[in-house]
């Protein structure tokens, strides 16, 4: 089956800085990668996704970037406020087929 | 709209006894999934349902069952209750052939 890295597992950044967190993946066939954040208590929220026939995607402060050969991919958050601080989740799954498997986590603190 | 609701908010058992737990997908959502999340952990899948049949299946063992109505609404049980089944009970749910899924708030189940 699918398997999802996540590094670092923790990231601390100062307010206006970039924070990136990188995921690698198994499963060639895996072709639909997104990105949620889980804030303390909450639900995951989708902030951004991308598909495997694209190589970046961006929205406002948020980008992904996805490398198929090498089986990564990465979450890019530039300006970095307050508010992004939470966990954030990267997950892979094959379209059509909704078993998302997830990463571990890595838990973003934005130092004001 | 309503999103993704989810019943009870939080659930406290004792070992052995079997729980049921509600999920109603957002209106004109299909497909209902769910998954386990273990205090520091990623979501980890357990059922996923499209038009009231199993659709993908994850590594639970044969306590965990589920189904779908129809109205798309999913119940999840899992009986023997173990210490270990103590978790967030995510439920997501999407649209017909959609990638994009939505969470609810979760149940918190605690199994003393």
């Amino acid at each position: 089956g699918e398997n999802v890295e996540q590094h670092p597992s923790t990231l601390s950044v100062q307010e206006g800085d970039s924070a990136v967190i990188k995921c690698t993946y198994s499963d060639s066939a895996s072709n639909y990668f997104p990105w949620y954040k889980q804030e303390l208590g909450k639900r995951p929220q989708l902030i951004i996704d991308i598909r495997s026939n694209v190589g970046e995607k961006k929205d406002q402060r948020i980008a992904v970037t996805l490398n198929k050969t090498a089986k990564h991919f990465s979450l890019h958050i530039t300006e970095t406020q307050p508010e992004d601080s939470a966990v954030y989740f990267c997950a892979a799954s094959i379209g059509g087929y909704q078993k998302v498997t997830f990463g571990i986590g890595t838990k973003l603190q934005v130092i004001p | 709209d309503a999103g993704v609701t989810q019943s009870p908010t939080h659930l406290i058992k004792t070992r052995g006894q079997h729980v049921t737990l509600r999920c109603s997908p957002i209106s004109g959502h299909k497909s209902v999934s769910w998954y386990q999340q273990v205090l520091g952990q990623g979501p980890q899948f357990i059922f996923q349902y499209y038009e009231k049949e199993e659709r993908g299946r994850g590594n639970f063992p044969d306590r965990f069952s589920a189904r779908q109505f129809p109205n798309y609404s999913s119940e999840l049980n899992v009986n023997a209750l173990l210490l270990g089944d103590s978790a967030l009970y995510l439920c997501a749910s999407s649209s017909t052939g959609g990638d994009e899924q939505f969470f609810g708030p979760g149940t918190r189940l605690t199994v003393l």
